[in-house]
């Protein structure tokens, strides 16, 4: 069965740091490229990062390209979401989840459960 | 930026009945359309993909159909798990993905 898995979420200051991490498990995940997902509370999904599956391409939504940095661990099959300068409107739920198929084709399937950052002081 | 508008942003309909969400976006997407179903406290499921395909083990009651700008999903007789949120995602601006802004499926 594939399985995501997020962890690391909590309650940060504004300007502090998180480290979110995604375990999976059920398919080859060196194979696929991932994602990371929010939504804010009560409002819809926003696309954060994208990183390939050798790690050779990576991208950033506007909001915040220069604080998040995408990465995985084929090894550890892992993929992490270091989070800088955090601010209130980064409070959300994070999402990682994997593209369809093994070709990027951009759709995200599976998802994960989710990890809840709230930034607030 | 591609905006995708999602309409109505709540329908009310009852099981058995027809349901119908339109999802336009701001300039052509070709094919490049999926749309997720969400329930409370739960993850987005991938329903259908470009524009048409069933994701799997999506059942026959949804379908999808659009190109362009113009899309639409339809579930064809409502299941009482049917009732959800549906989001739109469109990929044409790869990696600049996003989503619309939901529709909420209730119970009337």
């Amino acid at each position: 069965e594939v399985q995501l898995v997020e962890s690391g979420g909590g309650l940060v200051k504004p300007g502090g740091s998180l480290r979110l991490s995604c375990a999976a498990s059920g398919f080859t995940f060196s194979s696929y490229s991932m994602n990371w997902v929010r939504q804010a509370p009560g409002k819809g999904l926003e696309w954060v990062s994208s990183i390939s599956s050798s790690s050779s391409y990576i991208y950033y939504a506007d909001s915040v390209k220069g604080r998040f940095t995408i990465s995985r661990d084929n090894a550890k099959n892992s993929l992490y979401l270091q989070m800088n300068s955090l601010r209130a409107e980064d409070t959300a739920v994070y999402y990682c989840a994997r593209d369809r198929a093994d070709w990027n084709d951009g759709w995200f399937d599976p998802w994960g459960q989710g990890t809840l950052v709230t930034v607030s002081s | 930026e591609i905006v995708l508008t999602q309409s109505p942003a709540t329908l009310s309909l009852s099981p058995g009945e027809r349901a119908t969400l339109s999802c336009r976006a701001s300039q052509s997407v070709s094919s490049y359309l999926a749309w997720y179903q969400q329930k409370p406290g739960q993850a987005p499921r991938l329903l259908i993909y470009d524009a048409s395909n069933r994701a799997t083990g999506i059942p026959a009651r949804f379908s999808g159909s659009g190109s362009g700008t113009d899309f639409t999903l339809t579930i064809s007789s409502l299941e009482p798990e049917d009732f959800a949120v549906y989001y739109c995602q469109q990929r044409s601006n790869w990696p600049r993905y996003s989503f619309g802004q939901g529709t909420k499926l209730e119970i009337k």
